[in-house]
């Protein structure tokens, strides 16, 4: 058990209608990333947050949007959801300050029907 | 700017075989270097990491890496192959102070062939 939290651990969904992915990360860590997994793009790293602010983007849709809140989970919104959006969404967490070690949650599988 | 690259989507190896998995890295700056794995239908977790200090580093279940800073690679390697081991297996690196962004590269599936 990493510690990191994900919810819904699956969900499915319609075309054109929008979800939103939990996350709470281990205790004490400040920093928590998204990234999609799919079988045709890989590990796609989405965005960053550290202490509730965004602190770096990847590859993330436009249909996307992330927050961390004050309590430190973050919330992965995807909307105007289409078939290519189908895949797994993992969070992970790591320390303010360290090595950069990352600890991700069991994800959420995400089908768009 | 950093980046890593793993040679070869796929390997295979016989049980009780030995076990390289390859991984090349970029970095501007000293890296901190990561293997993950991961099993299937499950999170990645970390296998090992290099920091600084000693540049053989053991992990869990076995496995092992080196940094080589001439040859920038950090390959892992495992001298005999379990059933188990048959998982996807993820290089990793970040770089020192700051937000540590972190980039992974595009994953190495491991087979283990009975």
């Amino acid at each position: 058990d990493s510690g990191v939290t994900q919810t819904p651990k699956h969900l499915i969904t319609a075309t054109g209608q929008r979800v939103t992915l939990r996350c709470s990360p281990r205790s004490g860590d400040l920093s928590v990333y998204w990234y999609q997994q799919s079988l045709d793009q890989g590990l796609q790293f989405l965005i960053q947050y550290y202490n509730g602010e965004e602190r770096a983007k990847g590859n993330i849709l436009e249909r996307f949007s992330a927050q961390q809140f004050p309590d430190l989970h973050s919330e992965l919104n995807l909307s105007s959801l289409e078939l290519g959006d189908s895949a797994l969404y993992f969070c992970a967490s790591s320390v303010a300050a360290g090595s950069g070690e990352l600890f991700f949650g069991e994800g959420s599988r995400l089908t768009v029907l | 700017a950093q980046s890593v690259t793993q040679l070869g989507s796929h390997v295979s190896v016989s049980e009780g075989a030995l076990v390289l998995l390859r991984c090349n890295y970029s970095s501007s700056v000293p890296p901190y270097l990561f293997w993950y794995v991961q099993y299937p239908n499950q999170g990645l977790q970390l296998l090992l990491k290099y920091t600084t200090g000693a540049t053989l580093v053991k992990g869990i279940n076995g496995f092992e890496a080196e940094f080589k800073k001439s040859e920038t690679s950090f390959h892992l390697t495992k001298p005999s192959a379990h059933m188990s081991d048959a998982a996807e297996y993820f290089c990793a690196v970040s770089s020192s102070g700051g937000y540590q962004k972190v980039t992974f590269g595009t994953g190495t599936k491991l087979q283990v062939i009975p």
